[in-house]
């Protein structure tokens, strides 16, 4: 069974550094590719970047490059997400998806979310 | 960046009913949409994708059509949890992008 289970809900300051992870299992790994996707309090959808793990290929929204790092260890099946000065604005429901086909396709199974609140 | 604009905004149907959901995209995208359905404190789902196949699991009252700019998800007998919000997503353009969804609420 194919399975993308995320780390917990995270509460962080402003300015402070966080590293949110994906692990999958079920399937090879380092055959698909890993999305993250944001979705802010009531709101949709934003796709936010991709990696593929068969040789770590790495791209980026044109709204979330800079601002974020994507990252994986296939060692251990695992993608990662993270910011290094969070701002109140990165407040929201982050997921992780597989990739059903190829680099820019649809996210065929996801995981449960990581909630990201970030406050004073 | 193709835009996805969904419609209507907000469905309130009965049960045994039948839903029309659109998704019209700023530009050709031929087939490469998907559609998913998240229902509420829940991760998005794969309900079609290739614009008109049926993911794993999904029952045959789902349905997917169209090509292009214009397509259309139909549920074609309304059950109590079809509720939630739908989104469609093309793969055609990068980055992909999701169109804004829409609210199904069952009577």
């Amino acid at each position: 069974e194919v399975q993308l289970v995320q780390s917990g809900a995270e509460v962080k300051k402003p300015g402070e550094s966080l590293k949110i992870s994906c692990k999958g299992s079920g399937y090879s790994f380092t055959n698909y590719w890993i999305a993250w996707v944001r979705q802010m309090p009531g709101k949709g959808l934003e796709w936010m970047g991709i990696i593929y793990f068969g040789d770590s290929d790495t791209r980026y929204s044109p709204s979330f490059q800079g601002q974020v790092t994507i990252s994986g260890d296939k060692s251990i099946n695992t993608a990662y997400l993270q910011w290094s000065s969070l701002k109140a604005s990165d407040t929201a429901m982050y997921y992780c998806a597989r990739l059903g086909l190829g680099g820019y396709s649809y996210g065929d199974y996801w995981g449960q979310g990581t909630l990201v609140t970030v406050s004073s | 960046e193709i835009v996805l604009t969904q419609s209507p905004g907000t469905l309130s149907l009965s049960p045994g009913e039948r839903a029309t959901l659109s998704c019209r995209a700023s530009q050709s995208i031929i087939s490469y949409l998907a559609w998913y359905q998240q229902k509420p404190g829940q991760a998005p789902r794969l309900l079609i994708y290739g614009a008109s196949n049926r993911a794993t699991g999904i029952p045959d009252r789902f349905s997917g059509s169209g090509s292009g700019t214009d397509f259309t998800l139909t549920i074609s007998r309304l059950e109590p949890e079809d509720c939630g919000v739908y989104y469609c997503q093309q793969y055609a353009g990068s980055p992909p992008t999701f169109g804004q969804g829409t609210k199904l609420e069952i009577k």
